[in-house]
């Protein structure tokens, strides 16, 4: 069974730039979540679809936002990147009924 | 607001110890709590997952127990492999009917082990 799939694996933007992110999680799941994790702040949560619905966001600024597709794949959007942006993003595919989260290996995004 | 702490941050023991890792929350309302493995530069690996309603769960070498009413949970990694070096990480999910993922993470505890 495939795990969650994340692309890209790295990558590098310059400030003012946006950047998408594409998260593709366990077959037969159907809830994703992103995080955000930094040295500074560690993981912090940004935002969880279940069904092609938002079901839940996190604290941070409208420049980040994110859609789930039918079928179940998500992307996340950054938007005028900020040096701060710089994180390793990860997604959450979640397992219905035991709510157990599966990780997969993140997207390092650089802002230059 | 759900807090999680860790405790220690950071750990080094020689090869073959058993050790202990502690998680603590604030808010007991949770609706399990989850422990992850995060190797340098990669993503995280679920190691256990505790429902709120039960009081421990093992696999392996590694032994979770769960107190609710306390807020704490430990991770108990017996036998201990220079491969168990790795960060740990502790995360709660709110307890709101299941109807969220959301997880609150503890800070970590940075394991090292000496062959």
């Amino acid at each position: 069974k495939a795990g969650v799939t994340q692309t890209p694996r790295y990558l590098i933007k310059t400030r003012g730039q946006q950047v998408t992110l594409s998260c593709s999680p366990i077959s037969g799941h159907r809830s994703v979540s992103w995080y955000q994790q930094t040295p500074g702040q560690g993981l912090q949560f940004l935002f969880e679809y279940f069904s092609e619905t938002q079901r839940n966001k996190g604290n941070f600024p409208g420049r980040f936002s994110g859609r789930q597709f039918s079928n179940s794949r998500s992307e996340m959007n950054v938007s005028t990147l900020e040096l701060g942006d710089s994180a390793l993003y990860l997604c959450a595919s979640g397992a219905d009924g035991t709510g157990e989260l599966f990780f997969g290996e993140g997207s390092r995004l650089t802002v230059l | 607001k759900q807090e999680v702490t860790q405790i220690p941050a950071a750990l080094s023991v020689p090869e073959g110890e058993n050790l202990v890792l502690n998680c603590s929350f604030t808010d007991s309302a949770i609706y399990n709590l989850q422990w992850f493995r995060q190797d340098p530069g990669k993503g995280l690996t679920s190691l256990l997952l505790i429902q709120s309603s039960q009081r421990e769960q093992t696999s392996g070498r590694l032994n979770a127990s769960l107190d609710k009413s306390s807020g704490r949970s430990t991770l108990y990694i017996a036998a201990s492999q220079p491969g168990d070096s790795a960060t740990y990480l502790c995360a709660v999910r709110a307890s709101l009917g299941g109807a969220t993922n959301k997880l609150i993470f503890g800070t970590g505890t940075l394991l090292a082990v000496q062959p």
